[in-house]
């Protein structure tokens, strides 16, 4: 199956602080969305790109689709305490079967007060 | 608008027991997909559904998982006999319409977390 690379693995900031983080494809993809995933909850879709370069932002959430098509960034601005939590990117790929998303292994999130 | 629903929340059972999962879709959502989240991974898909029939279930071990959806819109997901290694969160997710963008707008339940001892 396709492999995403997702990286930091776990970031640790203090409120107030920006946040950054990204992932990477060995293939192209034709999608990219970000979720976050609380704990015992399922994820929850924070935002969706369609085209090359795009750049998209939800609230203090921003995120790109790279140009080309083999990375995307999520960056939150002026993290708060609520933002702690697992942010995952997934991808769905060229030719693939309509609706697979292939996911990363996550980013977790920890915010001090 | 009521979201995904899944049961049981949590599930504990011995190797080689049997096990199923309950999935109700957002009503409307043509596509179900259930996915396996091992811990500290992203989820896996494991089978998608169009209505009542199977898109892709290339990812799912078939000689003991099985999956069905009567009727186009409750699903359950069995494994049978489970292992050890099948521990993980198990994820139903259901979006609204196949064949454009908007169909990788998927929407997950709370998920069933099981444990096998």
């Amino acid at each position: 199956g396709q492999q995403l690379n997702q990286s930091p693995q776990s970031m640790f900031i203090q409120e107030g602080e920006d946040v950054s983080m990204n992932c990477t494809s060995s293939s192209i993809f034709n999608t990219w969305l970000w979720y976050k995933q609380d704990p015992g909850e399922g994820p929850v879709l924070l935002i969706a790109l369609y085209k090359a370069g795009e750049l998209t932002s939800n609230g203090r959430l921003t995120a790109q689709f790279g140009i080309t098509r083999k990375d995307s960034f999520l960056n939150i601005s002026a993290s708060i305490p609520s933002d702690v939590g697992i942010y995952f990117c997934a991808g769905q790929g060229r030719g693939s079967t309509l609706g697979r998303l292939y996911f990363g292994r996550g980013t977790q999130l920890t915010v001090w007060p | 608008e009521a979201g995904v629903a899944q049961s049981p929340r949590y599930k504990i059972i011995e190797k080689r027991q049997s096990v199923a999962f309950w999935c109700n879709p957002i009503s409307g959502h043509a596509t179900l997909y259930w996915y396996q989240q091992i811990l500290g991974q992203g989820p896996k898909l494991l089978i998608q559904f169009q209505n009542n029939g199977v898109v892709d279930d290339s990812q799912l071990p078939k000689d003991r998982f099985s999956a069905e959806r009567l009727k186009g819109v409750d699903s359950t997901l069995k494994i049978q006999p489970a292992k050890l290694e099948d521990s993980a969160v198990y994820l139903c997710a259901s979006s609204a319409i196949t064949g454009t963008r908007r169909n990788n707008e998927q929407f997950f339940g709370p998920g069933t977390r099981l444990t096998v001892l």
